[in-house]
């Protein structure tokens, strides 16, 4: 049974650089796309971007300029940083996967609060 | 960017109401469509993509409907397990979630 696990700081300063990383257990990379996605407290959901076995990449083009995911497909994990943060970055961040038929999560990973403050 | 509009925000239910969610995309998106339950604390569940198809173990009384820019979610007979926050999500133009309806107990 294939499972996602979040991991990183649960605390960034502002400014800084917010570095999370997914962890795949149970199954293989490939076949599947592999995202990002948010929650700030009490709000909705925002998909941030994702990245595919072979490493192509697409993201949300209202946070474009500030993110990068990548795979390390040896170790089972892609990651996510988002580069100079602020307040409005704080939020439960989600790994998820997809398929090539389009971008609906069919499998989660529990979610990781990261708060960002000084 | 696609924007999605759910309603209502919250809903007041009791056990075997049959209760209806609606979802409406700012422009055209085919049944590029998917319906999330989400418990507090806890991870989206897909329910139902490309509109009107049920995921696996996904109970029957789930269904989905609609296509183009209007879209609804029924629970035919709401169970205790139902109660959470359902999110419509668009996947045409790259992902874009709704804000949300809370279906809570009346």
């Amino acid at each position: 049974q294939v499972q996602l696990q979040e991991s990183g700081p649960g605390l960034v300063k502002p400014s800084e650089t917010l570095s999370l990383t997914c962890t795949v257990s149970g199954g293989s990379l490939s076949s599947y796309y592999w995202s990002w996605i948010r929650q700030p407290p009490g709000e909705g959901l925002e998909w941030i971007g994702y990245v595919s076995y072979s490493g192509s990449t697409n993201y949300n083009p209202s946070l474009k300029s500030r993110v990068t995911i990548s795979v390390d497909t040896s170790k089972r994990q892609f990651s996510l940083r988002l580069n100079s943060v602020t307040a409005a970055d704080t939020a439960v961040y989600y790994c998820a996967r997809h398929d090539v038929y389009g971008l609906r999560f069919d499998l989660w990973g529990r979610g990781t609060l990261v708060t960002v403050s000084s | 960017d696609i924007q999605m509009t759910q309603s209502p925000s919250t809903l007041s239910a009791s056990v075997g109401d049959r209760v209806t969610i609606t979802c409406r995309a700012s422009q055209r998106i085919s049944s590029w469509l998917a319906w999330y339950q989400q418990k507090p604390g806890k991870a989206p569940k897909l329910l139902i993509s490309k509109a009107s198809s049920l995921e696996s173990g996904v109970p029957s009384r789930f269904s989905g409907s609609g296509s183009g820019t209007e879209f609804t979610l029924t629970i035919s007979s709401l169970q205790p397990d139902d109660f959470g926050t359902y999110y419509c999500q668009q996947y045409n133009s790259y992902s874009t979630f709704g804000q949300g309806t809370k279906v809570e107990m009346k």
